[in-house]
């Protein structure tokens, strides 16, 4: 079975751009959520996607959005973009997203924001 | 989710059982504890998770205290490949895991 694929692998953009990252969860898996890393606050939880629907949200902006389509697969938007927002953004697949269940990683993007 | 607390950073000889603990005095009787790791810039990789019961996997074993409050992986055979950040996380009912700043694990010939 292949793993959670998230593209593009890098990606340089310049302050006030916007961004959007795909994931293709793993096959059979419908609950994928977003994780930003950065060096100084490390894993942050962003948002979980669930049938289409967010069914979870972190503290991140209003710039910060995502939206799952109906095979599953999910993109995450970042608009007008700060120096700050430079980092591994993970996203991760699990079957349902109950609490029991394993969650999977992909091998994030990196995002570099000059 | 109940915090956890991880010592920040552990040496461990090459062929030798790592024993990685973790603190978790406030987790509810519905939680779960999990393990992950990191290698630098890729994606946190699942090891193992339970409930109560010590549980056991190609890759590792959790060892639970009965009262739930903390925990120990254990990997019974350390490789330099074994060398990264390890995570204990105490999950809830959402599907978030809240990742704290693990401990660094070092795998030394």
């Amino acid at each position: 079975k292949a793993g959670v694929t998230q593209t593009p692998r890098y990606l340089i953009k310049t302050r006030g751009q916007q961004v959007t990252l795909s994931c293709s969860p793993i096959s059979g898996h419908r609950s994928v959520s977003w994780y930003q890393q950065t060096p100084g606050q490390g894993l942050q939880f962003l948002f979980e996607y669930f049938s289409e629907t967010q069914r979870n949200k972190g503290n991140f902006p209003g710039r910060f959005s995502g939206r799952q389509f109906s095979n599953s697969r999910s993109e995450m938007n970042v608009s007008t973009l700060e120096l700050g927002d430079s980092a591994l953004y993970l996203c991760a697949s699990s079957l349902e997203g109950f609490q029991g269940e394993k969650l999977f990683f992909g091998s994030g993007t990196q995002l570099s924001v000059l | 989710d109940a915090k956890t607390t991880q010592p920040p950073s552990m040496d461990c000889a090459e062929g030798r059982a790592a024993n990685l603990p973790c603190n978790h005095s406030t987790i509810s009787g519905n939680e779960y504890v999990y393990w992950y790791r990191q290698i630098h810039s890729q994606g946190p990789q699942y090891i193992i998770h339970g409930l109560k019961n010590n549980e056991t996997n190609e890759m590792a074993s959790l060892i639970i205290t009965e009262d739930r409050k903390s925990s120990t992986l254990i990997l019974p055979h350390a490789t330099l490949r074994d060398t990264a950040v390890y995570y204990c996380i105490v999950r809830g009912t959402a599907s978030k895991l809240t990742f704290g700043t693990g401990t660094r694990l070092q795998v030394t010939l």
